[in-house]
């Protein structure tokens, strides 16, 4: 059973450089998102996607873009990566009725030099 | 939202003690709060969650206290383990948005020295 499966693991990027960070659940949830985490920080959500074919802002949307593919998959882009981009990014997916567990990625450490 | 800095609250405790955790959040308006934990170079993993209508909720070796008065959320671990290490994040699911879209607090630090 893998959950939530997201790759690269690791990323290095120029500034200037676009990437793509993919995100997948087996979990049959509606609802995916994308967050990211800063040094000594709470995760702060980037975009969310509450079912298929709708996303929305989160709390830091600038600088990113989203697509959720189908129900199983949600992908976070880096159109013009900055070095403030530079953190560890998180997916999770969850249901949204029943139990309130989110469950979550391993994480993508992206550098952005 | 806020910015709080690189240094986390630490919790040091020895093998066998109870470790209470605290959290205080600031919106009234949150249907649930939520514990998770995160291990280094690890995704968050739920704890225990509380609904805004309840003052505690046990589960196994963990209980939650939530005192609305003063805004204020405890994690309560017994008899922890050295495998408690990990920083420990309050979460808040604000009312009418799904249930993964998380608001989280600072985290605490907890190392459990054998």
């Amino acid at each position: 059973n893998a959950g939530v499966t997201q790759t690269p693991k690791f990323q290095v990027l120029k500034t200037g450089q676009s990437m793509t960070l993919q995100c997948a659940q087996d979990m049959n949830h509606n609802s995916m998102y994308w967050y990211r985490q800063d040094p000594g920080m709470g995760l702060r959500l980037i975009y969310y996607s509450a079912s298929e074919g709708t996303t929305d802002k989160g709390e830091v949307p600038n600088g990113y873009n989203v697509s959720r593919l189908n129900k199983r998959e949600f992908s976070l882009r880096l159109e013009s990566a900055a070095p403030s981009q530079t953190s560890v990014y998180f997916c999770a997916s969850g249901s949204t009725t029943g139990r309130v567990e989110a469950f979550f990625g391993q994480g993508t450490r992206l550098t952005v030099v | 939202g806020e910015s709080v800095g690189l240094h986390l609250p630490t919790l040091s405790v020895q093998e066998g003690d109870n470790s209470i955790i605290n959290c205080a959040y600031s919106n009234s308006a949150s249907d649930y709060f939520i514990w998770y934990k995160q291990e280094s170079g690890k995704g968050p993993q739920f704890i225990i969650d509380i609904r805004s209508n309840m003052d505690k909720r046990q589960g196994q070796r963990v209980t939650v206290l939530l005192n609305k008065t003063v805004k204020h959320l405890s994690l309560q671990i017994a008899a922890t383990q050295p495998g408690d290490s990990a920083v420990y994040f309050c979460a808040e699911i604000r009312s009418g948005t799904s249930y993964g879209k998380l608001t989280f607090g600072q985290g605490t630090i907890l190392t459990v020295h054998p």
